[in-house]
């Protein structure tokens, strides 16, 4: 398909294991980014890549949480010691660099839901 | 801190009234101001999007009223329908190493009755 594919759709993992969660994203899109949504919240942001290189991660919430993009394409988002607060649904998104006169929109995948047991 | 307001929670709308959601901003840098719709399952897509030079945009049933001064801006839905039943986010957004970062409010889940 053409859009943001992530894999997988459902992750149900026991307290303290490690987690990957995988963004591939719509081909030529430079930019990437991770969000988090929980339960009747809005999407929080977690980390931007732009090209190979996190421009922001600023939304990470502690060391346990860590998001590589080795060749500038798919994204693997990477959890460690996974608490129950851990759960919710990851978002990743992708969109272009912007050139003059184009929109900021992000093109997001369905999401890996997470539940942390 | 909550970066964007947004308001209000959940709305119910009969079919073919008018859905009204607002959002409130702080940061005076935001420079991009774009609504998600998301159905349930599925990521937020992009509905219509707003820049702080504007004041209104419209696009068919959809249109963005912005208030800078105030740093205020709404979703209006004319002629509601029972598919646009879905979760509304609005976003304020930051250019940053050539994309915009959107920080998104907590979301408005609108139901359309037939």
């Amino acid at each position: 398909g053409a859009g943001v594919s992530q894999t997988p759709s459902n992750k149900v993992t026991e307290k303290g294991k490690y987690v990957e969660l995988r963004c591939d994203p719509i081909s030529g899109h430079t930019a990437l980014y991770w969000y988090r949504q929980s339960l009747g919240q809005g999407p929080e942001f977690l980390i931007y890549f732009q090209g190979t290189g996190a421009a922001d991660d600023s939304g990470l919430p502690n060391d346990r949480f860590f998001a590589v993009r080795p060749e500038g394409s798919v994204s693997t988002l990477k959890i460690q010691r996974t608490e129950r607060g851990d759960s919710a649904v990851y978002l990743c998104a992708s969109s272009l660099r912007l050139r003059a006169g184009e929109t900021g929109e992000l093109f997001f995948g369905e999401g890996s839901r997470l539940t942390v047991l | 801190q909550q970066q964007v307001k947004q308001s209000p929670q959940s709305l119910i709308v009969q079919k073919g009234g008018i859905s009204i959601i607002n959002c409130a901003y702080e940061n005076t840098a935001f420079d991009y101001f774009p609504w998600y719709q998301q159905f349930p399952g599925k990521g937020p897509a992009l509905l219509i999007a707003i820049r702080p030079d504007v004041s209104e945009k419209k696009e068919g049933r959809f249109t963005i009223s912005f208030n800078k001064s105030a740093k205020q801006f709404s979703l209006h839905i004319m002629d509601s329908q029972p598919g646009d039943s879905a979760t509304y986010f609005c976003a304020a957004s930051i250019m940053a190493g050539g994309s915009y970062i959107p920080t998104f409010g907590r979301g408005t889940s609108l139901i359309v009755h037939p």
